[in-house]
């Protein structure tokens, strides 16, 4: 079965400092990931998405995401962080025609 | 584009009541939607895969008697918590599929805000 992996329950960072959520996954055949932010008692809202192609990903609202095969990972990036990127980040595969989720690390963002 | 809503956002019932919760697509057409259950700082749970026409398909663990879904349209879902009781208190999720994006085999999922069921 398909998984991923948030080994982080929550990651701290400066405003203005790169940030990275961490994910790795676990997949037969080729993966299709995906990245989640989840405001407050909000649904969540899709960032972006690794299918094939590039193994850096642009998505929405500055944020990148990193395929790397050989570690299979599909880490979450961002160059610099604000205040309003704190929310919860979910990482998912799809298996086949669902979504498997992390578990979720909360962003916190502090001035 | 791709918005789809829920409704109620947030509902109190009495324990033994039934309560439907609505999930629409405003502006795609949605052959497959999800209905996940999320609890306090956890993660989102799958309960089931709901199919236009068709009946839905269950997660393991999930009782289909408890929660009734039905999907009557390409853009309407529906989950009903029937007889509901305070363990059914939670965070429901529905989400959807663009089948127009690039026929459906996108597989990005798009959510609605979300339900908060408080049965007393």
């Amino acid at each position: 079965a398909q998984s991923v992996a948030q080994p982080e329950d929550q990651v701290n960072v400066a405003e203005g400092n790169p940030l990275t959520v961490k994910c790795t996954y676990s997949v037969s055949g080729n993966p299709y990931l995906f990245w989640y932010v989840q405001y407050p008692n909000r649904g969540l809202q899709f960032l972006l998405k690794y299918i094939t192609g590039d193994n850096l990903v642009k998505g929405s609202y500055g944020f990148e995401a990193e395929f790397n095969k050989s570690q299979t990972s599909f880490h979450l990036k961002k160059p610099s962080a604000l205040v309003s990127d704190s929310a919860l980040y979910f990482c998912a595969v799809r298996d086949p025609d669902k979504l498997i989720f992390g578990t979720g690390t909360r962003l916190q963002v502090f001035p | 584009g791709a918005v789809v809503s829920q409704h109620p956002s947030r509902v109190i019932c009495k324990s033994g009541t039934s309560v439907k919760i609505e999930c629409r697509s405003l502006d795609f057409q949605a052959t497959t939607m999800f209905w996940y259950r999320q609890f306090p700082k956890q993660s989102l749970m799958l309960m089931a895969t709901s199919n236009e026409g068709s009946k839905a398909t269950y997660e393991q663990g999930v009782e289909k008697d408890k929660f009734l879904i039905n999907h009557a349209s390409l853009t309407l879902s529906t989950l009903t918590v029937t007889s509901a009781h305070p363990e059914d208190s939670s965070f429901y999720i529905c989400s959807a599929r663009d089948l127009g994006l690039a026929g459906g085999q996108s597989y990005e999922q798009y959510f609605g805000p979300g339900t908060r069921l408080t049965v007393t």
